[in-house]
C-alpha cells in the first residue's frame, strides 16, 4: 500500500523553538508539497518541490523553509515557531510531468505552539 | 483553475446513495474534475477524477454533464465511515511547477444511522 508518512501526529512546541516536520513517501514521486489547514481557511500551500534540492514558494511561505535532500523526503522547518503557526500541517506527493493523477496525502501533524 | 461551488453540508441515510453536486460553470476544455474527501483529523484522500466521460471505481461514481458545467459524485451505499468533507476541484494536469491543488470549502456529508 503506497504511503505518505508524516513523522508525528501531534506536536507541542514553545514559541521561538526551531521545529522540523518530516514527510516521507514510498511511491518514487517527483513532486512533494506542504500545506497547512486552518478552520475556515481551507488548505493553503506553503512550499512545494518538484525535484531533489528544488523548492518553490507556495501561497504562504513566510516563517517557513523546506529541505529536500532525497527524493523520498521533504522536510518543513519553522525557523522560530510562533503561536500563529499553530495548525494542522499536511504533506502530499504526486508524480511529476503532465499526468492526470491524484495527490496522496499524509495523515497530518497537528502542531500547537505555546 | 476554474472555480467550483458546492453545498456547504448534506445529510444521507446509511445504506442509501449519497449524491454530491458540484458546479463548475467556467470549466475550460482541458480541465479535469477531481474529487477528494477528508475524514475528521486525517489528510485528504483522493476519490476519483474525470474529463468528460462518466467514471466509476471501487469508491464512487462520477457523473459529468454533457456541457461539463457541473458534476455529481455518487457514493452508492453510504456508510457511517463516509462521513467527511468532500472537495470538488477542477484543474489542468500540468507539469511539475504548476502541479498544485487548490481546495475550496467542500461539502460536509453527514451519514446518519
Amino acid at each position: 500500500d503506497v504511503k505518505v508518512t508524516q513523522s508525528s501526529r501531534y506536536l507541542v512546541k514553545r514559541t521561538g523553538e526551531k521545529v522540523f516536520l518530516e514527510c516521507v513517501q514510498d511511491m518514487d514521486h517527483e513532486n512533494m508539497f506542504w500545506y497547512r489547514q486552518d478552520p475556515g481557511l481551507g488548505l493553503r500551500l506553503i512550499y512545494f518541490s518538484y525535484d531533489v534540492k528544488m523548492k518553490e514558494k507556495g501561497d504562504i511561505p513566510e516563517g517557513y523553509s523546506v529541505s529536500r535532500e532525497k527524493k523520498e523526503r521533504f522536510s518543513l522547518i519553522l525557523e522560530s515557531a510562533s503561536t500563529n503557526q499553530t495548525s494542522m500541517y499536511l504533506c502530499a506527493s504526486s508524480p511529476g510531468g503532465t499526468v492526470v493523477y491524484g495527490y496522496t496525502f499524509g495523515s497530518g501533524t497537528r502542531l500547537t505552539v505555546v | 483553475d476554474a472555480k467550483t461551488t458546492q453545498p456547504t453540508s448534506m445529510d444521507c441515510a446509511e445504506g442509501r446513495a449519497a449524491n454530491l453536486p458540484c458546479n463548475h460553470s467556467t470549466i475550460s476544455g482541458n480541465e479535469y474534475v477531481y474529487w477528494y474527501r477528508q475524514i475528521h483529523s486525517q489528510g485528504p484522500q483522493y476519490i476519483i477524477h474525470g474529463l468528460k466521460n462518466n467514471e466509476t471505481n471501487e469508491m464512487a461514481s462520477l457523473i459529468i454533464t454533457e456541457d461539463r458545467k457541473s458534476s455529481t459524485l455518487i457514493l452508492p451505499h453510504a456508510t457511517l465511515r463516509d462521513t467527511a468533507v468532500y472537495y470538488c476541484i477542477v484543474r489542468v494536469p500540468s507539469n511539475n511547477a504548476g502541479n498544485m491543488l487548490t481546495f475550496g470549502g467542500g461539502t460536509r456529508l453527514m451519514v446518519k444511522p
